[in-house]
């Protein structure tokens, strides 16, 4: 099993239209969870941090399911200008380099037409 | 507060020429790292640094090299470069290592061609 995973995209959805993403991970021990936007040919940059069960932030609700190992993003009522890649991020378990250090899913990008 | 910043924005090198990618930070981070992100492959670890003096590899080391002398300076040395090297990297800094991370901050990227 990959460390993160996220659903592949891309989504393209109309205007007021609702969201959701899925990224699912490997390592059991992470603490600390994270969704990142990344606009084209710019660094990614903190949408949501997710330290417990879930987190909310105007139209935007991340979950957390420990369970089942799987972060979730849901948007509500999307904009264009929330057209970009979102990315999963989890604290790594491979002996590999990731141990301990933020690993990222591969990101999915969403269109949202006017 | 600039944050993370990073030098020089583009960057074209023959196959075989060395340079150094440069990263600063002035939020007074302990934790740095880098990484380099290509087309369908994400986000990837190359080296990270816990702190002054400590560094150690990430998932795609081979190739680069670091060093972290200061908390605010943590660059990346490319040996020889190759065109596989050609990508863009990331710089980040955070507060918190371990499973207990805390928000990753990134610099603006640099984009290199290896001809």
């Amino acid at each position: 099993r990959k460390e993160v995973e996220q659903d592949p995209g891309p989504f393209n959805v109309p205007e007021g239209a609702t969201v959701a993403f899925n990224c699912t991970y490997s390592n059991s021990a992470s603490q600390s969870f994270f969704w990142y936007r990344q606009d084209c040919r710019k660094e990614p940059k903190l949408l949501m941090s997710v330290y417990s069960s879930g987190n909310e932030d105007g139209r935007f609700t991340a979950q957390l399911n420990k369970a089942s190992q799987y972060v979730s993003l849901l948007i509500r009522d999307s904009q264009p200008s929330d057209s970009a890649t979102y990315l999963c991020a989890v604290v790594g378990s491979n002996y590999g380099g990731s141990q301990g250090n933020l690993i990222f899913g591969k990101g999915t990008k969403l269109s949202v037409k006017p | 507060n600039a944050g993370v910043t990073q030098t020089p924005k583009f960057q074209v090198l023959k196959t075989g020429q060395s340079m150094t990618l440069q990263c600063a930070q002035d939020m007074n981070h302990e934790y740095m790292s880098w990484y380099r992100q290509d087309p369908g492959m994400g986000l990837r670890l190359i080296h990270y640094s816990v702190g002054a003096g400590i560094t150690d590899q990430g998932e795609v080391p081979n190739g680069y090299n670091v060093s972290r002398s200061t908390t605010e300076d943590f660059p990346l040395r490319l040996l020889s470069a190759a065109p596989s090297q050609t990508s863009v990297y990331f710089c980040a800094s955070s507060y918190g290592t371990g499973m207990y991370q805390e928000t990753q901050y990134f610099g603006p990227g640099t984009r290199l061609l290896v001809l």
